[in-house]
């Protein structure tokens, strides 16, 4: 199994451009979030997903939409970059975010705004 | 969600034993203790996670207080590689799998 991949590791925007990070798993989990963890910081929730075609938001979802059209694949989108949204993202799956399931994390998208 | 007080860093002798203490007195009863760890510039791993009972696997041990209001992860035998950022996260109740990370305690492993 590759567990959670998320692609790209790293990528650079100026302000008001759109782009989507991508993140996907071959553990047939239901449950997957975004986490976006700023400098010096602890991770914060964005949006989570408990199957496919279900979603919701989390502590901090203004900026970001996403969908669960499979129950593979996660993406996030930014739709005008901010400055403020240049952070490190983190994506991460369960069996089906129940509270004992254990969560499995990607490597993170590093994202910069110009 | 219950808060957590950890202590911002802690150092440790390599082949040593690493207890790093957490401070959860607002714990719910249907809360698990979680314990994960982030290695610099990686995702955040799991360690182990309890609600009551100690529990141990290949990586830790985790023991919880009779009162539920702390617990402490056992690292038996750090090494380098553990030197990482640890965070305990109480979760349960009706946060779904949602995990609200603190600051955590920098672990840092000495030769």
């Amino acid at each position: 199994n590759a567990g959670v991949t998320q692609t790209p590791k790293f990528q650079v925007l100026k302000t008001g451009q759109s782009m989507t990070l991508q993140c996907a798993q071959d553990m047939n989990h239901e449950y997957m979030s975004w986490y976006r963890q700023d400098p010096g910081m602890g991770l914060r929730l964005i949006h989570y997903s408990v199957g496919a075609g279900i979603t919701d938001q989390g502590e901090v979802p203004n900026g970001y939409n996403v969908s669960r059209s499979t129950t593979e694949d996660f993406p996030l989108r930014l739709l005008s970059a901010a400055p403020s949204q240049t952070s490190v993202y983190f994506c991460a799956s369960s069996r089906f975010g129940r509270v004992a399931d254990t969560q499995y994390f990607g490597p993170g998208t590093r994202l910069t705004v110009l | 969600d219950a808060k957590t007080t950890q202590p911002t860093s802690m150092d440790c002798a390599e082949g040593r034993a690493a207890n790093l203490p957490c401070n959860h007195s607002t714990i719910s009863g249907n809360e698990y203790v979680y314990w994960y760890r982030q290695i610099h510039s990686q995702g955040p791993q799991y360690i182990i996670h309890g609600l009551k009972n100690n529990e141990t696997n290949e990586m830790a041990s985790l023991i919880i207080t009779e009162d539920r209001k702390s617990s402490t992860l056992i690292l038996p035998h750090a090494t380098l590689r553990d030197t990482a950022v640890y965070y305990c996260i109480p979760s349960g109740g009706t946060s779904y799998g949602k995990l609200t990370f603190g600051q955590g305690t920098i672990l840092t492993v000495h030769p």
